[in-house]
């Protein structure tokens, strides 16, 4: 089965500052990579699909990144409303299962 | 506007069984793959099982393979998870979402929280 390993755990940020979420998946999975914001005692919510495609509605400073087994997320300018975890899900080209990342969990510093 | 609200979670005793429900409208339920995705508390997302427009294709995380069975009637816009054989492991909330045209989860329930517990 392939993993998925997001890095790092946890991170603070200053409001303003550029971050970076990283997936790592232990086999190739072309961009089949999506992306999830949970806030805390909130429904997950999809940020990102095909690894770079926007969700609609989405606030355009959340970016994604990455083809093969290296994915980021990239939230160009952190603001106070994005304190929440996020988790990679990666999927396959034919319906099986999906497999989710452990997490990152983003504060305001 | 789509809803997805699930029904049936509560306390069961370990080997018990419960039947959840997921209600869906603001969309066309038939037309669409659904799964069901747990978060046990304080811990991550973990995906739990898929199930195919029609019924004909389901698939299962091996943890509840052979204990539970997702179920569907696009008659009534539901989906069902009856979970049978239940662990302590299995304390979860649990949610329904709707995949879109790749395996990505569009949208989710609130969630009902199942406790397996003596």
């Amino acid at each position: 089965d392939i993993q998925m390993t997001q890095s790092p755990s946890s991170l603070s940020a200053s409001v303003g500052d550029r971050v970076t979420i990283t997936c790592r998946a232990s086999q190739g999975i072309s961009n089949y990579l999506a992306w999830y914001q949970q806030k805390p005692g909130k429904v997950p919510k999809l940020l990102i699909y095909a690894a770079s495609t926007l969700q609609s509605g989405v606030p355009s400073r959340f970016s994604g990144s990455g083809s093969g087994t290296d994915f980021t997320l990239t939230i160009s300018s952190l603001q106070p409303e994005d304190v929440a975890t996020y988790y990679c899900q990666k999927y396959n080209s034919a319906p099986q299962g999906l497999t989710f990342g452990g997490g990152t969990k983003v504060e305001i510093k | 506007e789509v809803q997805l609200v699930e029904s049936g979670g509560g306390l069961v005793q370990p080997g018990g069984s419960l039947r959840l429900s997921c209600a869906a409208s603001g969309f066309t339920f038939s037309s669409y793959w659904m799964s069901w995705v747990r978060q046990a508390p304080g811990k991550g997302l973990e995906w739990v099982a898929n199930i195919k427009q029609d019924g004909s294709e389901k698939y299962y995380v091996d943890s509840v393979k052979g204990r539970f069975t997702i179920s569907r009637d696009n008659a009534k816009n539901s989906l069902y998870l009856q979970m049978n054989s239940l662990r302590a492991e299995d304390t979860a909330v649990y949610y329904c979402a709707s995949l879109g045209s790749g395996q990505w989860l569009v949208y989710w329930g609130q969630g009902t929280l199942v406790t397996v517990s003596s």
